[in-house]
């Protein structure tokens, strides 16, 4: 069955520093999508970045990038230059390409970031 | 641009009531999926629909329906409430089920007391 693992509850990070959020996976399809979300403490979940299993390069979207490595089965999100706004909830999440192709996803735990000033 | 809509945003019900949440996804999203999120949990699949058919169903509790419209909103629908029914309550929308672009509206928070 398809799992979201995100190993770290809680992480801090200077700010201005870069941080990365760890996400591994398990799925036996060849064919799946992994997305990033952000949870302010106001509770809407912001979509970050997607990346296809089969895309070649890392994905990237402004500040935050997805380090891929798909022999290991994660995929990592990597904030760069950190802002005290980017404090929240962050979500690793899969869909799965070939169950049916429904497109609902399955969410790991979240890890908590905090940015120090 | 256009976001998801939800209403209400906050709702305070009684146990064995029933709850009524909407959904408005973003112009020309065809598919809407409900999420469930417990109060420091990770969102749960409820319920997804494609082009007004029900397409995937997950931990949905049989107390709980939903469809989708002619015009693509949605609705959840919720009877018999119970204390553990209180969460947060996403809808999103995609235009098409293969597109990786799932958008999240607001989400409606629901207490039962």
């Amino acid at each position: 069955a398809q799992k979201i693992t995100q190993t770290q509850p809680g992480m801090f990070v200077q700010e201005k520093e870069a941080v990365t959020l760890d996400c591994t996976y398990d799925t036996s399809d060849q064919s799946y999508g992994l997305f990033w979300y952000k949870q302010p403490s106001s509770g809407e979940m912001i979509f970050l970045i997607y990346q296809g299993s089969y895309d070649e390069q890392n994905a990237t979207e402004g500040r935050y990038s997805l380090n891929f490595q798909k022999a290991r089965k994660s995929a990592n999100l990597v904030i760069s230059a950190s802002q005290l706004g980017d404090s929240a909830m962050y979500f690793c999440a899969m869909r799965e390409g070939s169950s049916g192709n429904t497109g609902k996803l399955i969410f790991g735990q979240g890890t908590t970031l905090q940015v120090k000033p | 641009a256009a976001g998801v809509i939800q209403s209400p945003r906050h709702l305070i019900k009684e146990k064995r009531e029933t709850a009524t949440l909407k959904c408005y996804p973003i112009p020309r999203h065809d598919t809407v999926y409900w999420y469930q999120q417990g109060p420091g949990q990770d969102p749960q699949f409820l319920i997804s629909f494609y082009e007004k058919m029900q397409s995937d169903k997950g931990s949905i509790p049989d107390r709980f329906s939903a469809q989708q419209f002619s015009d693509y909103h949605s609705e959840l629908n919720m009877s018999s409430l119970e204390l553990g029914d209180s969460a947060l309550y996403f809808c999103a929308s995609s235009l098409q089920p293969a597109s990786y672009e799932q958008y999240f509206g607001p989400g409606t928070r629901l207490t039962v007391t």
